[in-house]
This record gives structure tokens, C-alpha cells and sequence, in this order.
């Protein structure tokens, strides 16, 4: 049972448009949310985070909105670049010692020239 | 950001030796480290958690006696794949926790065995 999804696979938007990738749990658990972009190869790289407590969270091109009510997450990225294009993974994490991050499955995220 | 690293990079051996890989927070330090595996087109498998000074915890079908690992400092943490094969041909990355909850990943380790 997945618990955090990422329902498209892929996502291709035009320079200088925004981006728009979205991110779905289930578990009510859940209190801190991750956004990580990742190249084949390389380990993730941490873009922006959301405590439960927040609904926005900015920084510069990137912006993650959380919908706790429908258990939805997004991240903005305006404008796009075209370095921009990676697979971007969101995580999640419950309040246990360890927190431990469930990640969802990626959305590959192309970014036109 | 916060900066983990990973060494080697890349490490190739032959079927039934041991193989060392090892992770470092530069910047910061962290009471927890966590081991992945990356299969290919697939999210990462966490492998384990590991706490500074206490015995990792495995995730279930993690064998403890193949994947040892040891974090023995605040900065250094390292996973020795023992008797290794080729099926454990794959990308490791291990993670740093700062003292907060966000995680940071080193650059991975590409492990081929012959």
C-alpha cells in the first residue's frame, strides 16, 4: 500500500512556464513533507520542506503548498528552467524518533527549451 | 545546504569479497544516518537506520549479517556489503539527518559485482 503517490510519471512544461507537481498521502501521521530533486545517478538533492502546521512554503522559484484536508501536496516551480528538468520525488515523515522518509515513486519533470 | 558525502563513488569487485562504502555529514552532525538501495526506475528502498553509537535497525528482508553497518562517530557512518554478489549489483545512497527532520543525501555509490 502506497502511501505517499506521485501519480504522474511525467510532466513536460515550456521555459518560463510554471510547474506544477503533485503529491498525494494517506497517512494522517505524516507532520513534515520533502521535496527532492535527483539526476540518474546522484543521490536526491533537498529543494523545500512543509511542517503540517504550514499550508505554503517559498523559496525563491519553488513554492510547496500543502492541502492536509485532502491529504494533497504540491510544488511550484516558476519560472521553469530547462536545468530544472530531473525527477523530482516528495517525502514523508511521521513524528517517530527516527523519521524515516516514505517517498513517492518520482515524476519526471522536463523542462523545453 | 547541509553536505553529505559518500566514498568511493564507484567500486567494482568480484563475486564474494567485501566491499566498504562510506558516508560523512561534512557540515553538520548527525545522530541518524539511513542506507538505501536504488533499483533501476524505481524510488529508493530504504535498507536501514542508524543511530550513532547503537546497533542499526534493518527493514524487513534486509539481511543484517550481509549489509553491516557501523556508525561510530556523529559524522561517519559506513555500510560493508560482506560475500558480496552480483545481485547486489546497485546504487547505494545513504542519508544524514540534521537535528531536525530533514534528510540530505550523499552523491551515491555505484556497487557492480562481478
Amino acid at each position: 500500500d502506497q502511501q505517499v503517490k506521485q501519480n504522474s510519471p511525467s510532466l513536460s512544461v515550456q521555459e518560463g512556464r510554471i510547474s506544477i507537481l503533485n503529491c498525494d498521502y494517506t497517512n494522517s501521521m505524516f507532520d513534515y513533507f520533502l521535496w527532492y530533486k535527483k539526476y540518474p545517478a546522484e543521490g536526491p538533492t533537498f529543494l523545500i520542506s512543509i511542517s503540517s502546521i504550514k499550508d505554503k512554503n517559498e523559496d525563491g522559484r519553488f513554492t510547496v503548498f500543502l492541502n492536509k484536508s485532502a491529504k494533497h501536496l504540491s510544488l511550484h516551480i516558476v519560472p521553469s528552467q530547462p536545468g530544472d528538468s530531473a525527477v523530482y520525488f516528495c517525502a514523508a515523515s511521521d513524528s517517530g524518533s527516527a523519521r524515516q522518509l516514505t517517498f513517492g515513486s518520482g515524476t519526471q519533470l522536463t523542462v523545453l527549451p | 545546504g547541509a553536505v553529505v558525502s559518500q566514498h568511493p563513488s564507484r567500486v567494482i569487485c568480484k563475486s564474494g569479497t567485501s566491499v566498504k562504502i562510506e558516508c560523512r555529514s561534512l557540515d553538520f552532525q548527525a545522530t541518524t544516518m539511513f542506507w538505501y538501495r536504488q533499483f533501476p526506475k524505481q524510488s529508493l528502498m530504504l535498507m536501514a537506520t542508524s543511530n550513532e553509537g547503537s546497533k542499526a535497525t534493518y527493514e524487513q528482508g534486509v539481511e543484517k549479517d550481509k549489509f553491516l553497518i557501523n556508525h561510530a562517530s556523529l559524522t561517519l557512518s559506513t555500510l560493508t556489503v560482506t560475500s558480496a554478489h552480483p545481485e547486489d549489483s546497485s546504487f547505494y545512497i545513504c542519508s544524514a539527518r540534521d537535528p531536525g527532520p530533514t534528510q540530505y543525501f550523499g552523491p551515491g555509490t555505484r556497487l557492480t559485482v562481478l
